[in-house]
């Protein structure tokens, strides 16, 4: 089925420190990643994106490890700061990318507490 | 670049009355759209898939006689919530994928509140 888990939920961070969410998914056929930021009340908006036939992929703070074995992905986020704060959704698409839609994850609030 | 929009912004209304909402790719040609529907404080939960010249494929789950959704043109897509009432109050978001280049990222817009009275 099309389902996606996501840990943690809530996430308070020291400004400076890093902040680890991840994801897993059960559809063996996903081939695209992508991680959404949203801040309150405002759209979401892509981070960063990893397809399947790559293992890692890195912009400046922010990073994406995929493990296509275990089913699972992770977006990691270095010397957090304030502006971080948001809520983090993982997403993928099932079936190989046939319809391009995407199954997002419950989504991780991150407090970056400077 | 990629930007899409949405109108109304918000938007209030008496139960049983009919909302239309519309969202635009402004800088690009969209096949396919996707309508999105978020309630405070969970995620964003997929309502149906929209393609141009083409009927739309709703989620288990979603009336689509209650959420009529129009893609007529590759900019334009439209989604009517029809006989609204309080439960359908709800954060409602579309998105785009380009015709060319990265088909499969899906670019946001920037929502609609729907508070039904």
């Amino acid at each position: 089925g099309e389902n996606v888990e996501q840990h943690p939920s809530t996430l308070s961070v020291q400004e400076g420190d890093s902040a680890v969410i991840k994801c897993t998914y059960s559809d063996s056929a996903s081939n695209y990643f992508p991680w959404y930021k949203q801040e309150l009340g405002k759209r979401p908006q892509l981070i960063i994106d990893i397809r399947s036939n790559v293992g890692e992929k890195k912009d400046q703070r922010i990073a994406v490890t995929l493990n296509k074995t275990a089913k699972h992905f992770s977006l990691h986020i270095t010397e957090t700061q304030p502006e971080d704060s948001a809520v983090y959704f993982c997403a993928e698409t099932p079936n190989g990318g046939a319809t391009n839609k995407l199954i997002f994850g419950t989504g991780t609030l991150l407090a970056v507490q400077p | 670049g990629a930007v899409v929009s949405q109108h109304p912004s918000w938007v209030i209304c008496k139960s049983g009355t009919s909302v239309k909402i519309e969202c635009r790719s402004l800088d690009f040609q969209a096949t396919t759209m996707f309508w999105y529907r978020q309630f405070p404080k969970q995620s964003l939960m997929l309502m149906a898939t929209s393609n141009e010249g083409s009927k739309a494929t709703y989620e288990q789950g979603v009336e689509k006689d209650k959420f009529l959704i129009n893609h007529a043109s590759l900019t334009l897509s439209t989604l009517t919530v029809t006989s609204a009432h309080p439960e359908d109050s709800s954060f409602y978001i579309c998105s785009a994928t380009p015709t060319s280049g990265r088909r499969e990222t899906q670019y946001f817009g920037p929502g609609t509140r729907l508070l039904v009275l």
